[in-house]
């Protein structure tokens, strides 16, 4: 079946190092391929998303790269802050279903 | 502009009792899913319904969990008798359309079984 691998975690950071959480979907079917981010007691809220093959996703200085010949969405981010802190979750979309993957925790020190 | 509203917040169940839990899509919205999240664990999804109708319950246990997304109303995600392995948050999202559209959250409903 459909499913999503995520680099496990947790991710410990200082501030300003760059970040790279790695992603790996089946490529069954044309998916649609996201990045979702969870702060402490709340939902998932929508990071970024890429459509088709070759797309890249940005928002809020994170990036990810929909690449079909690896089928990987590995996300990145030049310079973490502490706010960045959270669970990240990578999904594949297709035909209605989300697949997530089991989520990467990145603490990130001042 | 409200989000998707999940109540209640926090339910706290003895075993054997029944939870009820409840999802209001974002405005416009007409697709609703279920997830449950597993401390320390992902997303595993649950249910995908329209108004009406169940598109996709391939994640629902075969036992004593039901959903119904109603003409009127909330969606209702049911647990019968619950056990303590039930323990978990509950997240309901919503989307515009069929597809492969981005979801909204939210915020979940953490149920506790003592």
């Amino acid at each position: 079946g459909d499913s999503v691998t995520q680099m496990e975690g947790p991710v410990t950071l200082s501030e300003e190092a760059f970040l790279t959480i790695n992603c790996t979907y089946t490529a069954t079917g044309y998916p649609s391929l996201f990045w979702y981010v969870q702060y402490p007691g709340e939902g998932l809220q929508l990071l970024l998303k890429a459509t088709k093959a070759d797309d890249k996703g940005s928002n809020k200085g994170f990036e990810a790269t929909y690449r079909k010949e690896t089928t990987s969405f590995h996300l990145e981010k030049g310079s973490v802050q502490v706010s960045d802190s959270a669970v990240y979750f990578c999904a594949r979309s297709n035909a209605g279903k989300s697949t997530f993957g089991d989520g990467t925790t990145l603490t990130v020190k001042p | 502009n409200a989000g998707v509203m999940q109540n209640p917040r926090h339910l706290v169940r003895r075993r054997g009792q029944e939870a009820r839990l409840r999802c209001s899509p974002m405005k416009g919205h007409s697709h609703v899913y279920w997830y449950r999240q597993l401390p320390e664990e992902g997303l595993k999804f649950m249910v995908y319904l329209q108004k009406e109708n169940i598109i996709d319950e391939s994640g629902m246990p075969k036992e004593r969990f039901s959903a119904e997304f109603p003409k009127e109303g909330p969606s209702i995600l049911r647990i019968q008798q619950v056990v303590r392995g039930d323990s978990a948050a509950y997240f309901c999202a919503s989307s515009p359309e069929a597809g492969n559209h981005e979801q909204y959250f939210g915020p979940g409903t953490r149920l506790t079984v003592t």
